[in-house]
C-alpha cells in the first residue's frame, strides 16, 4: 500500500520569496511517480509537476522544482519567487508502475493551504 | 482550461435520491479516473476506466456505480445518497495508463444532499 504524508496543514510565505512544501512516501512498489497538484479557492486541480522514481534529476517547471530524495523517501516542492497566485492548496500524489500490477490510480496526501502574504 | 469537462457543475438533492455525473475526457484520452474529495476523507479514488473496460477499483460504495461509453465519456451514478456523501466529485483523464502520463483534472461536481 502507499501512503503519502503531508505535514504542514498551512504555510505561509512573503511574496518574492521562496517556499518548500514537504512531501513524505511509502511505498514498497520498485518503481514508482510523484506529482504535485495545486487546487485554488475555485476548486480545480491544476498540474504542477511530475518526478519519477529512477530520474537522475530533480524535475523542474517554470518556478516550481521538485527536491527528491530517493533514500529519505520525500519529494518536496519548492516554489520559487512566491506570487499571490500562488495561494491555494497543494497536494503531493503517488502513482505506481505500470509493471507493479497496482492500479495506477494517484494517492493523495491530506495537503497543504499556502498564503502568501503581499 | 485541463480539457476534461464535468457536468454539471453543482448539484443539491435529498437524502435517497439518485444522480448522475458525467465526465468528457480530454480528446484522445482513454483512462477516466473518479475521485472523491471530501472534508473528513480527503481525496480518495473511487474507480479507474479505461478504453471502456473498468480497470481498478478504490474506495468505492456499493451504492455507487460508474460506466464509460462508446465515446469514451464517463458517468458515475450515486444512488440512496446520504448525507455523507457530499462532496467534490471529480472526473480525470489521462492518455494511457503509463506511468509518467499525468492525470488532468476536471473542475468537479459540487454535490450537496440535504
Amino acid at each position: 500500500a502507499q501512503k503519502i504524508t503531508q505535514t504542514q496543514p498551512g504555510m505561509f510565505v512573503q511574496e518574492k520569496e521562496a517556499v518548500t512544501l514537504d512531501c513524505t512516501y511509502d511505498t514498497s512498489d520498485p518503481s514508482y511517480g510523484l506529482f504535485w497538484y495545486k487546487q485554488p479557492s475555485s476548486g480545480e486541480m491544476i498540474f504542477l509537476i511530475y518526478q519519477g522514481s529512477y530520474d537522475q534529476q530533480n524535475a523542474t517547471e517554470g518556478r516550481y522544482s521538485l527536491n527528491f530524495q530517493k533514500a529519505r523517501k520525500s519529494a518536496n516542492l519548492v516554489i520559487s519567487a512566491s506570487q499571490l497566485g500562488d495561494s491555494a492548496m497543494y497536494f503531493c500524489a503517488m502513482r505506481p508502475s505500470v509493471s507493479s500490477g497496482s492500479a495506477r490510480q494517484l494517492t493523495f496526501g491530506s495537503g497543504t493551504q499556502l498564503t502568501v502574504l503581499p | 482550461d485541463s480539457g476534461v469537462t464535468q457536468t454539471p457543475k453543482h448539484l443539491i438533492t435529498a437524502t435517497g435520491q439518485r444522480v448522475t455525473l458525467r465526465c468528457s475526457p480530454r480528446s484522445g484520452d482513454l483512462s477516466v479516473y473518479w475521485y472523491q474529495q471530501s472534508l473528513d476523507q480527503g481525496l480518495q479514488f473511487l474507480i479507474q476506466y479505461y478504453n471502456g473496460e473498468e480497470r481498478a477499483k478504490g474506495n468505492i460504495l456499493e451504492r455507487f456505480s460508474a460506466q464509460q461509453f462508446p465515446d469514451l465519456h464517463s458517468e458515475l451514478n450515486l444512488s440512496s445518497l446520504e448525507l455523507g456523501d457530499s462532496a467534490l466529485y471529480f472526473c480525470a483523464s489521462s492518455a494511457t495508463d503509463s506511468l509518467s502520463y499525468e492525470q488532468y483534472f476536471g473542475p468537479g461536481t459540487r454535490l450537496t444532499v440535504t
